[in-house]
């Protein structure tokens, strides 16, 4: 089955740790994303992809840092510089990074503090 | 920033009953226009998306864009209980949005609750 997996479905972070979320998608698209999405709120664009060994920070890139080092893999890691990263983080990928493709996510991963 | 606007809710319609969400933009540039749908605590799934001004059918959903006036809807027919979730509108942003130009602006969402 084609698909995005992203994994752990739960983290829990320590005050001063890094900690990594897995993203991997076959779909063999070419454009991958990462959101992050808090209560009642829509989802904000941290990072995106639109080609492998590229990134381009998105609206709330601060705290974050992300790799594309193959074009299945999307990895993000939440710094100990991110001082409220609690939140519901989603992965996406699309066809391309034209803006005019859906975009499709997998089942994110829960980040809360100790 | 360019802003997607829908209403909170809850919006409650009566099991059988159409169900209309709605959904305005202010960046005049967006061409693409997308639905989700999203369960409770669960990731949000494509229902459909529009890029031309008019109607787009897809079984019990019709998308409805109009462009001049920076508006566009999902109207649900025949709603059913399995339909209660919270909705969310996705607009590519225009070139000239600067950096993320062409990516998605989300909508915090409408909640709909279908009573049987």
């Amino acid at each position: 089955d084609g698909g995005i997996t992203q994994s752990p479905k739960y983290l829990f972070r320590k005050e001063g740790q890094n900690v990594t979320l897995s993203c991997e998608q076959n779909l063999n698209h070419d454009a991958m994303y990462w959101y992050r999405q808090d209560p009642g709120q829509g989802l904000r664009l941290i990072y995106y992809s639109q080609i492998v060994n590229d990134f381009q920070k998105g609206d709330i890139a601060e705290g974050y840092s992300v790799s594309r080092e193959k074009k299945e893999s999307f990895p993000l890691t939440v710094t100990s510089a991110q001082k409220n990263p609690t939140a519901f983080y989603l992965c996406a990928s699309s066809m391309t990074g034209s803006g005019n493709q859906p975009q499709h996510f997998g089942d994110g991963t829960r980040l809360s503090i100790l | 920033q360019k802003e997607v606007e829908q209403n909170s809710g809850p919006l409650s319609v009566p099991e059988g009953a159409i169900a209309s969400l709605n959904c305005t933009y202010s960046d005049r540039g967006s061409q693409s226009f997308f639905w989700y749908r999203q369960y409770s605590g669960k990731s949000p799934e494509l229902i459909m998306f529009i890029y031309s001004n008019g109607d787009k059918e897809d079984g019990r959903f019709t998308a409805q864009l109009n462009k001049a006036s920076q508006y566009v809807s999902l109207l649900i027919r025949d709603s059913q209980p399995s339909d209660s979730a919270t909705y969310l509108c996705a607009v590519n942003r225009g070139r000239d949005s600067g950096a993320g130009s062409y990516q998605l602006t989300f909508g915090k969402g409408t909640k709909l609750s279908v009573i049987p």
